[in-house]
């Protein structure tokens, strides 16, 4: 199994719901990502997760709230979102001791808040 | 810090043209270099990587990238161009230790048949 998983596809929010996007990895990855992408410019990183332990945080709003109850899962909860957090979340992760930037990433949770 | 530039923001080619993606970047040590691939709604795929050795690296589709150090370049091409080609190809920059990658702006290759 070399995929990246992450559910919902697309998910369409207001902005005083909660929702969480999920991603999931079954290669033994111990590294995994949050980004964030808007439309027509690059991944921005948002989390790092490090053998479960948050290794970084790229000064994201405390609106987004990452999570990493096991090695093989990562959700990402989300409360009280602005419209301008609309954007493709990507998860991604890395084998252990492999060089930063040997990813593996999913196809992506669309957000829409409204 | 690590930087990545990609002077184009799109590039157009006939189908069976030869492409060449350009990225260049400002690190202060020895940059680990790699290329991606993004079709439209979709994640990521990684294409090739350059660690060290052989300046000419093979990737996966019919990609190459070549590492110029005294251009600070990492330049992707492909000999000829098919259709499902078309997407967006992402030049970025890591480090040995450390988990942080640093992507370029992005290219996006059209391909006209």
């Amino acid at each position: 199994d070399t995929e990246v998983t992450q559910t919902p596809k697309h998910l369409v929010m207001g902005m005083t719901n909660k929702k969480s996007l999920k991603c999931e990895q079954h290669m033994g990855h111990r590294a995994m990502y949050w980004y964030k992408q808007k439309a027509k410019k690059p991944p921005e990183l948002m989390f790092v997760y490090s053998y479960e332990k948050l290794s970084i945080n790229e000064s994201v709003p405390s609106r987004f709230s990452p999570e990493c109850p096991n090695s093989s899962l990562l959700n990402l909860h989300l409360h009280a979102l602005q419209p301008e957090d609309s954007a493709l979340y990507l998860c991604a992760s890395k084998a252990p001791g492999q060089i930063a930037g040997e990813l593996f990433f999913g196809e992506g949770s669309r957000l829409t808040v409204l | 810090a690590q930087s990545v530039t990609q002077p184009d923001i799109h590039i157009t080619v006939s189908e069976g043209a030869s492409l060449e993606l350009r990225c260049n970047y400002s690190y202060g040590a020895t940059p680990y270099l790699f290329w991606y691939v993004q079709s439209p709604g979709q994640g990521l795929q990684l294409l090739l990587k350059y660690f060290s050795g052989d300046t000419l690296v093979q990737g996966i589709k019919g990609f190459e990238a070549e590492f110029k150090r005294s251009q600070s370049s990492f330049n992707l091409r492909k000999p000829s161009v098919h259709w499902s080609d078309a997407a967006e190809y992402f030049c970025a920059v890591g480090r040995e230790y450390g988990n942080k990658l640093v992507f370029g702006a992005g290219t996006i290759l059209r391909v006209k048949s």
